[in-house]
């Protein structure tokens, strides 16, 4: 049984251009969380995808932006990237109903904006 | 909002005993989880907690006082491989069920 898998593994941009991050949730899995994790940070919810449908969103800017497919799968889309975007790019997956039940992590996207 | 506090780093020895402690305020509390990331890791799940008292997973325990909004890990038998950041969390009970985590500590475990 697949868990989470991310791809890439490593990316690096420079200022202003555009990026994509997927995401393929644990089989079974229907909802896809997606956070930033600054270097000696905790992970920052960006937002929550489930039925194809932004859930919740935190505290980020439009320039975030997201899509899940009917598989369940998921981009991160990050416009016009700045140098405080470098960070390790998480997605988690869980079920819709069972949030009280843990979250499953990938090992995530290293992302450096140049 | 929510915030969590949690101390930033913490070091001990191997065989030792070790406390992380979590205070957090939250506009509605569904439970305190526990995650564990190593360097260039995956976080993975430790514990949940949505009641009062104590939940004992092998060497990990977890601790959760509503009243106090206080809870804590504790570790026993450290081991080497323990050293790695341990981060508490909750859900966000205003806006719906994303989970929002502490900045996390770092413990260290030495020979």
């Amino acid at each position: 049984d697949a868990g989470v898998t991310q791809s890439p593994t490593h990316l690096i941009k420079t200022r202003g251009q555009q990026v994509t991050l997927r995401c393929s949730p644990k089989s079974g899995h229907d909802t896809v969380s997606w956070y930033q994790q600054a270097l000696g940070q905790g992970p920052q919810f960006i937002f929550q995808y489930y039925e194809e449908e932004e859930r919740q969103r935190g505290n980020f800017p439009d320039r975030f932006s997201g899509h899940q497919f009917p598989n369940y799968s998921s981009e991160l889309n990050v416009n016009a990237l700045l140098l405080g975007d470098s960070a390790l790019y998480l997605c988690a997956s869980s079920v819709i109903g069972r949030e009280n039940e843990k979250l499953f992590f990938g090992s995530g996207t290293q992302l450096s904006v140049l | 909002g929510q915030s969590l506090e949690q101390p930033s780093e913490v070091t001990a020895v191997e065989g030792a005993i070790v406390q992380i402690n979590c205070t957090y305020q939250t506009s509605g509390f569904y439970g305190l989880s526990w995650y564990q990331q190593h360097d260039g890791g995956a976080p993975t799940f430790l514990s949940y907690n949505a009641l009062d008292g104590l939940e004992e997973t092998g060497r990990f325990s977890s601790f959760l006082s509503r009243s106090d909004s206080y809870g804590y890990l504790l570790l026993q038998e450290l081991q080497m491989k323990d050293s790695a950041s341990y981060f508490c969390a909750v859900r966000d009970g205003q806006a719906g069920t994303a989970l929002i985590f502490g900045k996390g500590t770092t413990l260290s475990v030495s020979s």
